[in-house]
């Protein structure tokens, strides 16, 4: 199985912040990535897949890059409703797996 | 508009069979397929499988293959996931949600909650 690991696990941020989570899969695996984004007692709701691509509805300050092995996504500019937990998933071949989240908290 | 509904919350006993449904609206239901995801208390997100609803094909993950059973009846534009042996480690909530053959899920159910304990 891919696995995937997520940086930080936890992050401290505030309100107009940059924040960047880091995510590393074991092996290459093309641009099959998706970001997720779940708020406490809700079902994720999808932000990005193949790896870039802004889902429709989503603010543009979210974005995703990277390729092959190491991924990133960035919010530009921290709005008080981003603060969540974020997963990345790998698309790439079965099973598929997600990485282990990262909470982003209020500083 | 897009939705899948899920049925309600579960309390069963070790041991005991269940099935969880999910039912989609407001798109072809056969043009994409249905992946379920479990959240035990507390923890991340786990993908268990998918379905493609227009030919039943599946594809598990093998940490579950064996211990649950993805099935859909298109008639009724409706997914299942079944266990005919549930154990206390199934105390979760689980998730469908709406997925491309390329992977990614865009829609997704509120989630039902299965609770085993005796």
């Amino acid at each position: 199985d891919i696995q995937l690991t997520q940086s930080p696990s936890f992050l401290s941020a505030s309100v107009g912040d940059r924040v960047t989570i880091t995510c590393r899969a074991s092996q290459g695996i093309s641009s099959y990535l998706a970001w997720y984004q779940q708020q406490p007692g809700k079902a994720p709701k999808l932000l990005i897949y193949a790896a870039s691509t802004l889902q429709s509805g989503v603010p543009s300050r979210f974005s995703g890059s990277g390729s092959g092995t190491e991924f990133t996504l960035t919010i530009s500019s921290l709005q008080p409703e981003d603060f969540a937990t974020y997963y990345c998933l790998q698309l790439n071949s079965y099973p598929y797996t997600f990485g282990q989240g990262t909470k982003l908290e209020i500083k | 508009e897009v939705q899948l509904v899920q049925s309600g919350a579960e309390v069963k006993k070790p041991g005991e069979s269940l099935r969880i449904s999910c039912r989609g609206s407001g798109y072809s239901f056969t043009s994409y397929w249905i992946n379920w995801v479990r959240q035990m208390p507390g923890k991340g997100l786990e993908w268990m499988g998918r379905i493609d609803p227009s030919d039943a094909y599946t594809n598990y993950s093998p940490s579950f293959q064996g211990h649950v059973t993805i099935s859909t009846d298109k008639s009724i534009t409706t997914a299942y996931l079944q266990w005919t042996g549930l154990r206390a480690s199934d105390t979760a909530i689980y998730y469908c949600a709406r997925g491309y053959s390329s992977g990614w899920s865009d829609f997704w159910g509120q989630g039902t909650l299965v609770t085993v304990s005796s």
